[in-house]
């Protein structure tokens, strides 16, 4: 089975700099995704990594440890319209590489 | 939403009532799935197809039906509606050689 950890709420001001960590128990890995979902909209995704390291795109970037099962995801500069729900998912060696969630962090950014 | 659409946007039934959930979309990609999102669990996998005339469990298959008939539709059946079906329900479409995976806008369903 999978086991994937993700903090239920944060909160961060405008401008500043939020890291939203994810740990993981997964019984076969083909890679680690973030999904950003606006309240009332479906997720759209952020980053993909399958290889230990950061992957950077623009104002976030994404960050994996396989042998530590523990990614996250940095957003700098943060902008009011960053006030979302960031989902950790994993990719199992099962039939189909379908995905697996965590419950989700629902970030809030202040001005 | 890249392609993937899903009608209704908003149901409501009755408990014991049945009723279908329309996913298609006009990529060709093999994989197609069906996930349904409640408040604080994140998405859930009810049922995955990798192709046309094939489909799998998934997470939490009970109370649900699926089938792909062809490429383009992945219809989700709701046999007997119960309260605890009440969620917003997702479908997702991916490419065999792609990681990314796209969704639909979502069916809002209630269930009294």
């Amino acid at each position: 089975g999978q086991n994937i950890d993700q903090p239920t709420e944060m909160t961060a001001t405008e401008g500043a700099i939020v890291q939203i960590n994810c740990t993981y128990q997964t019984s076969g890995f083909n890679g680690l995704f973030w999904y950003q979902q606006h309240a009332g909209e479906a997720p759209t995704f952020l980053s993909y990594n399958v290889l230990d390291g950061l992957e950077e795109k623009g104002r976030f970037s994404s960050f994996l440890s396989r042998s530590k099962g523990y990614s996250y995801l940095l957003l700098k500069e943060l902008q009011m319209k960053d006030s979302a729900s960031y989902l950790c998912a994993v990719r199992g060696n099962n039939a189909g590489n379908m995905l697996t969630f965590g419950g989700g962090t629902r970030l809030m950014v202040k001005p | 939403n890249a392609g993937v659409t899903q009608t209704p946007k908003f149901q409501v039934l009755k408990t014991g009532q049945s009723m279908t959930l329309q996913c298609a979309q006009d990529m060709n990609h093999e994989y197609m799935s069906w996930y349904r999102q409640d408040p604080g669990m994140g998405l859930r996998l009810i049922h995955y197809s990798v192709g046309a005339g094939i489909t799998d469990q998934g997470e939490v298959p009970n109370g649900y039906n699926v089938s792909r008939s062809t490429t383009e539709d992945f219809p989700l059946r709701l046999l007997s509606a119960a309260p605890s079906q009440t969620s917003v329900y997702f479908c997702a479409i991916r490419d065999r050689e792609f990681y990314e995976q796209y969704f639909g806008p979502g069916t809002r369903l209630t269930v009294t």
